[in-house]
Formats: C-alpha cells, sequence, structure tokens
C-alpha cells in the first residue's frame, strides 16, 4: 500500500522568500511518480510539478522546485520568491507503477495550507 | 484547448436519493478519474476509466459507480445517499496513464 505524510498542517511565509513544504512518502514500489498539486479555496486542483522514481534530477516548473531524497523517501517542494497568491492548500501525491494496480489511482496527503503575508 | 469540466458545480440532495455528476474530459484525454475530497482532507480515489472500462477502483461501495463514453466523457453515479457523502467530488483526467492527471473545478455535493 501507499502512503504519503504532510506532517506540515499550516505554513507561514513572508512575501517574496522562500518556503519548503514536506513530504515523506511510504511504497514498496521500485517504480513510481511524486506529484504536488495546489488547491485554492475555490476548489480546483492545479498541478504543479512531477517527479520519477528514476529520475536522477530534481524537477523544476518556474518558481517550484522538487527537492526528491529517494533514500528518505522524501519529496519536499520549494516555491521560491513567494507571491500573495501562492497562498493555497497544497498536496503532495504518488501514482504507483505502470501496470501495476494503483498505476491510475492518486494517492494524496492531508494537505498543507500555505498563507503567504505582505 | 478546452480544459476538465464538471457539471453541475453545487449539488443538494437528500439522504436515500441518487445523484449523477458528469464530466467532460480535456481535449483527447482517454482517462478520466474520480475522487472525493471531504472537507479538510485530501481527496480519495473512487474509480478510474480508459476508454469506457473501469480499470482501477478504490474502497468505496458498489453504490458508488460510472460510465465512461466513448467520447470520453464520464458520469458518477451515486445510489442510496448518505450523510457521509456530502463532500466535493473531483474529476481528473489524463492523456495516458504516464501522464499528470488534471483537474476540474468539482462538484460541491451536500446531502441534507
Amino acid at each position: 500500500a501507499q502512503k504519503i505524510t504532510q506532517t506540515q498542517p499550516g505554513m507561514f511565509v513572508q512575501e517574496k522568500e522562500a518556503v519548503t513544504l514536506d513530504c515523506t512518502y511510504d511504497t514498496s514500489d521500485q517504480s513510481y511518480g511524486l506529484f504536488w498539486y495546489k488547491q485554492p479555496s475555490s476548489g480546483e486542483m492545479i498541478f504543479l510539478i512531477y517527479q520519477g522514481s528514476y529520475d536522477e534530477q530534481n524537477a523544476t516548473e518556474g518558481r517550484y522546485s522538487l527537492n526528491f531524497q529517494k533514500a528518505r523517501k522524501s519529496a519536499n517542494l520549494v516555491i521560491s520568491a513567494s507571491q500573495l497568491g501562492d497562498s493555497a492548500m497544497y498536496f503532495c501525491a504518488m501514482r504507483g507503477p505502470a501496470g501495476g494496480t494503483s498505476y491510475g489511482k492518486l494517492t494524496f496527503g492531508q494537505g498543507t495550507i500555505l498563507t503567504v503575508h505582505p | 484547448e478546452t480544459g476538465v469540466t464538471q457539471s453541475p458545480t453545487h449539488l443538494i440532495k437528500t439522504r436515500g436519493q441518487q445523484v449523477t455528476l458528469r464530466c467532460s474530459s480535456q481535449s483527447g484525454h482517454n482517462t478520466v478519474s474520480w475522487y472525493q475530497q471531504a472537507l479538510g482532507q485530501g481527496p480519495q480515489f473512487i474509480f478510474q476509466y480508459y476508454r469506457e472500462e473501469e480499470n482501477g477502483r478504490g474502497n468505496f461501495p458498489p453504490r458508488f459507480s460510472g460510465l465512461q463514453f466513448p467520447n470520453y466523457s464520464s458520469e458518477l453515479n451515486v445510489n442510496a445517499l448518505e450523510l457521509d457523502d456530502s463532500a466535493l467530488y473531483l474529476c481528473a483526467s489524463s492523456l495516458d496513464g504516464n501522464q499528470p492527471q488534471h483537474f476540474g473545478d468539482g462538484t460541491r455535493l451536500s446531502i441534507l
């Protein structure tokens, strides 16, 4: 079974500073995918960044980067130069290996509420 | 290119009723997944459809059922509604199983 743990219920950051949102995962699969999604108060789930378990380099997408430490089973999201519009709920999620029963299924953590202060 | 669209946006039902939620996947996406998100929780996987066949199911009872149509749009049906079914229901589509899932805005279902 797959499990995602986000231990920070809430985080606060000053505008223009960087912030790290923690995510640890548990799986017995060798191949898997890790995702981060942003969910504003309006409810839509916005895809931010993806990291494959065999990717050697950390994923980056604009101001978002994923600090992937496979041995520690962690996949922390780093947001650089925070903006007021970054205030939202952030979810870490995992997908199982191709061909497996959990391939199409995303397993989500409990989420972290990020508040950006001006 | 249109994204994932869901209807209705909000819905109020009473216990014991039945409900159908609809989802139009992003253009070209043949895989659709449904999730239930209770207030303050992360989404929980209900099931996934690939080319009109159910392709995986989460820990939900049989009264949660679905369909996918030839144009890859999808429906989620819930029978015998219970108070605990009150949640945000999210639909997500992807180009194939290897691509990130893109979500709609969700349907907020309230059971009275």
